[in-house]
């Protein structure tokens, strides 16, 4: 199995602020990259994939980069709406396996 | 319309068999996407169960594939899991997805989830 590994697990940041999360995969994956936004009580959103791809309707302060084993997602100035838990999710071989999550708070 | 909507009963007994069903709106599940199951202990992160295409081709978590079986209605637009053999372990939000070829295999729409708590 191809384990995913983020950092940081928790992140406390200020609205505005621009936030980096990283995922390493234990093998390369290529560019089978995917990021999901999930918010309380609710099922995680597709954000990007392909790992620099925006899926429809995703604003533009989210970028991803990177290719292989290791790859960041970047959100540019943090808005309200944003604090919420991040995976990353390698869909280049099965079994599927995602990261362990990264929680972004308000600082 | 929802596009995905899992249904099933949230109490199961230990041993017994979890069955849900994602009943798809909107889409054909005999057209070019695949469909999977994924899963969210309390309070834990994400799980992949197991993905059907539209070919009929299944894949599983290696951790559940001798527990799991993923089939398809077409007749009914909807997809199923069976869990045998529960025990506490499986206690988790299920949620059903669309993958997209389009979208390098990325679960782009997803159900609402359903809770399934394994008791006696």
């Amino acid at each position: 199995d191809i384990q995913m590994t983020q950092s940081p697990s928790s992140l406390s940041a200020s609205v505005g602020d621009r936030v980096t999360i990283t995922c390493r995969a234990s093998q390369s994956i290529r560019s089978y990259l995917n990021w999901y936004q999930q918010k309380p009580g609710k099922a995680p959103n597709l954000l990007i994939y392909a790992a620099s791809t925006l899926h429809s309707g995703v604003p533009s302060r989210f970028s991803g980069s990177g290719s292989g084993t290791d790859f960041t997602l970047t959100i540019s100035s943090l808005q309200p709406e944003d604090f919420a838990t991040y995976y990353c999710q390698q869909s280049y071989s099965t079994p599927r396996t995602f990261g362990q999550g990264t929680r972004l708070e308000i600082k | 319309q929802v596009p995905l909507q899992e249904s099933g009963p949230g109490l199961v007994r230990p041993s017994e068999t979890l069955s849900l069903t994602c009943t798809v709106s909107g889409y054909s599940i005999n057209s070019v996407y695949y469909w999977g199951w994924i899963r969210q202990p309390p309070g834990k992160g994400l799980e992949w169960i197991g993905s059907i295409y539209h070919s009929g081709s299944t894949y599983s978590n290696p951790s559940l594939e001798s527990r799991l079986t993923i089939s398809v209605d077409t007749s009914k637009n909807h997809f199923s899991l069976k869990l045998s053999s529960v025990t506490a372990a499986d206690t988790a939000l299920y949620y059903c997805a669309r993958g997209g070829f389009g979208s390098y295999h990325a679960f782009d729409i997803w159900g609402q989830g359903t809770m399934v708590t394994v008791s006696s």
